[in-house]
């Protein structure tokens, strides 16, 4: 069974970071990209990046370019998602999703990051 | 980066069949047939319903169909089911090399 599990959300000041991580099994990690996608209260989803199943290649959505960093540990199963220099506008469910079939096939229950003072 | 657009809500009755459609342009829609639908109940992961424009997931009922044409596609539930009542966000990669969701269509069944 596929099963992907994101942690590290809480609340975290403006300007802060966090570091989220997302624990899979069920399928062989290494083989597939990864994508990280959120969604804000009450709002539509939004794809922010994903990265290729050994780590060369990864992309980036405009507006976390520079601030958030993709990476991943094919050895333990892990995708992480570093964020720098948090704004209000970052708060959100924090969803990882497997890339297959062109689409985002499993999906994680999500972690909450809530950006406030 | 602008999102694929959609319609905020439809509406159908049971049995009744309905179209959420999702316009984008020659850089996504357009360019690629690597549309992608997702449902999502409240509080609830997204769930991958159809692929590839018109591909159904393993365990997704054919009361679920995708089209395209040109910059728009459209995602068809036929013989409505109360169960059917969620948002429905579409996807579709782009030429830069991202990808892009639309802004989520609530269905309501009546």
């Amino acid at each position: 069974e596929v099963q992907l599990v994101e942690s590290g959300g809480g609340l975290v000041q403006p300007g802060g970071s966090v570091r989220l991580s997302c624990v899979v099994s069920g399928f062989t990690f290494s083989n597939y990209w990864m994508s990280w996608v959120r969604q804000a209260p009450g709002k539509g989803l939004e794809w922010l990046t994903n990265i290729e199943g050994d780590g060369s290649r990864i992309s980036y959505v405009d507006s976390v370019k520079g601030r958030f960093t993709i990476s991943r540990d094919n050895a333990k199963n892990s995708l992480y998602l570093q964020m720098n220099y948090l704004k209000s506008e970052d708060t959100a469910v924090y969803y990882c999703a497997r890339d297959n079939i062109w689409a985002r096939d499993f999906w994680g229950q999500g972690t909450l990051v809530t950006v406030s003072s | 980066q602008s999102a694929l657009t959609q319609p905020a809500s439809v509406s159908g009755s049971p049995g009744q069949s309905i179209t959420i459609s999702c316009t984008g342009t020659t850089s996504d829609i357009g360019a690629y047939n690597y549309v992608s639908w997702h449902q999502q109940y409240p509080g609830k992961a997204p769930k991958l319903i159809i692929y590839e424009v018109a591909n159904r997931p393993s365990g997704i009922s054919d009361r679920f169909s995708g089209s395209k044409s040109g910059n728009t596609a459209s995602l068809t539930i036929s013989g409505l089911q109360a169960e059917d009542e969620a948002d429905y966000y579409c996807s579709s990669f782009r030429s830069n090399g991202n990808w892009v969701f639309g802004g989520g269509t609530k269905l309501t069944v009546l």
